[in-house]
């Protein structure tokens, strides 16, 4: 299959700029969304949720968006930091009551102090 | 730090060998799942427990990978005669149910597994 191998999709903003990250996401019947940060040797996150019968969630510096009709979510930080930069994932709930996570691919950003 | 353990954190083996990880999840959390995550990749979801019941495991989890949670909090994955394409993190995740039903997921450290 195709591979998409350590080519992730990078951002690279300024400190104390906003950022925006975005994700489509696979299957429309998916009824939870989630948002992790990876730093290098960690493990995920927990950032922010969002579940499907709602469009917008904020939490502290950061914002999640979901557009059902295109499959779309988005994460939006506020006053990005250095300690911001990480891989970020948007994760979906397609398997109903057994919350297996699908994972994205992943995007990496860099905050440039 | 989740309060999500895992051990070891880094296991280097021989190809043909056989490895076992440990979870130890959140002491109030009745779900654990376990992910694979290679280079460049997101996780991707391997089995899951609820209380000591396998509930759900992938078709990318083959007859050689065998997963225990005995007494419903601690969880063990084995995998008999690694292979190099076995190299990956292992990744834990502790769960219980929250509002509105849902199952948040909360992610250990990982184990780094690398088959030479």
């Amino acid at each position: 299959g195709e591979s998409v191998g350590l080519h992730l999709p990078t951002l690279s903003v300024q400190e104390g700029d906003n950022s925006i990250i975005n994700c489509a996401y696979s299957n429309s019947a998916s009824d939870y969304f989630i948002w992790y940060k990876q730093e290098s040797g960690k493990g995920p996150q927990f950032i922010i949720d969002i579940r499907s019968n709602m469009d917008k969630r904020q939490g502290q510096r950061v914002t999640v968006l979901l557009n059902k009709t295109v499959k779309h979510l988005s994460l939006q930080i506020a006053a990005t930091q250095p300690g911001d930069s990480a891989v970020y994932f948007c994760a979906e709930n397609s398997g109903g009551s057994n919350y297996k996570l699908t994972f994205g691919k992943g995007t990496l950003l860099t905050v440039n102090p | 730090d989740t309060g999500v353990s895992q051990d070891p954190r880094h296991k280097i083996t021989k190809r043909g060998q056989n490895v076992t990880f440990r979870c130890d999840p959140i002491s109030e959390h009745n779900r654990l799942y376990w992910y694979r995550q290679t280079l460049g990749q997101g996780p991707e979801f391997l089995t899951y427990f609820q209380n000591e019941a396998q509930l759900e495991k992938s078709r990318l989890l083959s007859d050689r990978f065998s997963a225990e949670r005995p007494k419903g909090s601690f969880s063990t994955l084995e995998i008999q005669r690694t292979e190099q394409g076995d190299s990956a993190m292992y990744l834990c995740a502790s769960s219980r149910r929250a509002g509105q039903g849902i199952y948040e997921q909360y992610f250990g450290p990982g184990t780094r597994l690398t088959v030479t």
